[in-house]
Order: C-alpha cells, then structure tokens, then sequence
C-alpha cells in the first residue's frame, strides 16, 4: 500500500509568493493533518480535516494559510502571502478512525521542505 | 488542554545497551492514544508503538517497549540492545479520543538519541 504522498519535496520562494503543497494520503483514511516543523517551535498543527471536514483551523496559522481538502484523497496546503518566517518543513499526516489497531495511529509523509527568500 | 512534555533534550548511550526516554502528559479525558514516533536524520518520521490509556499491560513492539504509569500520566519509551542505526529524534505524543473530542495529535519537545560504538 501506498504511503502519504507530499509534492513537491522541495520548495523555494520569494516573499510575497503564493506556494501551493500537496498531500496525497493513504487510501481509505478519513483523517489528514497539515504540521509544521521548525527547530523552535518543534511539530505545530496546522489544520486537521476529519472525512473532508475541517476540524481544527490552526489558531495563529488562520491569517495566511489555508488547507482544503478536495476529495478524501487529495488536499492542499496554500500559503499567501509567503514570508521568510515560513520557512519551515511542512508534514502531512494521516490516519483512520474507528476500531483497530492501527486505528488512530498517524502516518506521516516525507514532506516538502519550503524556503522564503 | 491537552500538553506532553519531554524533558531530556538528548541521551547518549553505548551500543547494545538499554535506554529509557521519559514522556509525561496532561488530559482532563479517561480515554486516550499514546504514541512514539522516530525522526531519522533524513527528516522521515515513523510510528513506533502506540498505548491505549484503557490498555493495563504495557505495548511491546520488536526491541521497543512502554513503561505506562497511568497515575503519574508518564508513558516512558525503552529500547533495549540498542544498534547504531537507533540514533533519532524521538517523538511523544497523545491524541485524545475523538468520540468526545476532536481527536488532534499533540507532540512533545522530542528527545535526540545518540548511540555510540
């Protein structure tokens, strides 16, 4: 079975861009999470969708960072207007709910890896 | 509001030797997921093993086990005859039941995991 999947690995931008991430995750999860991670601030939460609907809108994130969820097997994470402090590598995760023991575990993909300029 | 905490930054230990990393958390819920996660150096995080706050007996997955102290709200990570290829950032987290709450991944500060020859 196929893993989360994030386009594209690498992104560079300048400031005042509009970048748009990628998430592909496993077949048949209903729960996706959008993550930062910075040296700093270690793992935050971004946005949450459970079965396409938005959860958890990230708080401070709310401004310039939007994560849609177009069908349960694709979403985006869209940042407008990019800034420097941004920089950071973006997670995406995913994970089924119900019983089972592998229910409620998260499974990451590899992440993309932004730079603002 | 939910909060983990990991208070060692970094361990070192000898090859084939036994570690223990520490985690504790804080929930007002009866029902929740515990989780480690392994950070290599390429930037990939991947589950490790998981406890179910109902669960008594401590999960065991291949060299990696819990210490679950419920009481103290501590899930302690051992992983015995350690290898080389065990140096990571190891992550904890918790995520709460999603039958009553809306089930978001939190994670710790992470501790670096150095194994030595």
């Amino acid at each position: 079975d196929a893993g989360v999947t994030q386009t594209p690995r690498h992104e560079v931008a300048e400031k005042g861009q509009t970048i748009i991430l990628k998430c592909e995750p496993v077949s048949g999860h209903n729960d996706l999470f959008w993550y930062r991670q910075t040296k700093i601030q270690g793992l935050e939460l971004l946005s949450y969708f459970r079965s396409k609907s938005l959860m958890e809108d990230g708080g401070a994130f709310k401004d310039r960072f939007k994560a849609e969820m177009l069908n349960s097997s694709f979403s985006t994470l869209k940042i407008q207007p990019t800034e420097p402090k941004d920089s950071a590598v973006y997670l995406c995760a995913s994970s089924l709910t119900g019983l089972g023991d592998s229910a409620e575990t998260l499974y990451f993909g590899s992440g993309t890896r932004l730079t603002v300029l | 509001a939910q909060k983990v905490t990991q208070t060692q930054t970094s361990i070192s230990v000898v090859e084939k030797t036994t570690v223990t990393m520490d985690c504790v958390y804080e929930t007002r819920d009866s029902s929740y997921f515990l989780f480690w996660y392994k950070q290599t150096a390429s930037g990939e995080i991947v589950f490790l093993i998981r406890q179910d706050s109902y669960k008594k007996e401590n999960a065991t997955v291949g060299h990696y086990s819990l210490n679950f102290q419920k009481p103290k709200s501590s899930i302690g990570l051992i992983i015995t005859a350690t290898q080389i290829e065990d140096s990571a950032v190891y992550f904890c987290a918790m995520r709460e039941d999603m039958n009553y709450n809306q089930g978001k991944l939190i994670f710790g500060q992470g501790t670096k995991l150095s194994i030595k020859p």
